[in-house]
């Protein structure tokens, strides 16, 4: 059973435009929500972070959205640019444990 | 920074071989992970560590099993490898029990069973 949904799976997106991925989870117990970014040849790396007490964090060009009661989150990448052209993957976990539940990846290609 | 060393970036082996793959980290992390990443079911973890010698299944132990005798190692065995277990493989690690703690993955091995 798949705890965390992303979509889409793949995304295309101009130079300059913004690029928006979303979330949804089922487990109400969910308290943590990373987004980690990975580039071909490389492990993924931590983005940002957001945990359910707020309802949006930014940093830089990167904003994360919460919807608590939607039970959903988004990436958004403001002005989009060929090097973030990567691998994006939402995770959530739960407080007290080490692991992370993972969404399956959305490969976002940011045309020049 | 964080280091989280794979020992092979590539590895080919045979079916039935015993395989096995080492990670090494340097910052005295507490939590040792390790995934497999195949396109479109994105990253699932196989099993992980949270203290020298102990060990817990993830979501996709079977086949596997790992070994940690030191806090900055964690191997991860194939017991006869098989073709569908061709993937690529992530170690992680975390720093402790907290789970609002960033995992910090190396690059990863490609290992293909023929």
């Amino acid at each position: 059973q798949q705890q965390v949904k992303q979509s889409p799976q793949s995304l295309i997106v101009q130079k300059g435009g913004i690029s928006i991925i979303n979330c949804a989870y089922e487990n109400t117990a969910f308290d943590y929500f990373p987004w980690y970014q990975q580039f071909p040849g490389k492990g993924p790396a931590l983005l940002i972070a957001i945990r359910p007490d707020v309802s949006e964090k930014k940093e830089g060009r990167f904003t994360i959205s919460f919807n608590k009661s939607a039970k959903q989150f988004s990436l958004h990448i403001m002005d989009s640019q060929p090097g973030d052209s990567a691998t994006y993957f939402c995770a959530a976990s739960t407080s007290g444990y080490s692991t992370l539940t993972f969404g399956k990846g959305t490969m976002l290609l940011v045309s020049p | 920074d964080v280091k989280v060393t794979q020992s092979s970036r590539y590895l080919v082996k045979r079916t039935g071989e015993k395989v096995f793959l080492e990670c090494v980290q340097d910052m005295d992390h507490e939590n040792m992970f390790w995934y497999r990443q195949d396109p479109g079911l994105g990253l699932r973890l196989i099993y992980f560590s949270y203290d020298v010698k102990m060990k817990e299944k993830g979501d996709i132990p079977e086949g596997y099993s790992v070994s940690r005798e030191k806090k900055e190692r964690f191997s991860l065995i194939l017991e006869s490898a098989s073709t569908n277990q061709t993937s690529m493989y992530l170690c992680a690690s975390s720093l402790g029990p907290n789970s609002n703690q960033p995992q910090h993955f190396g690059d990863g091995t490609r290992l293909s069973i023929l």
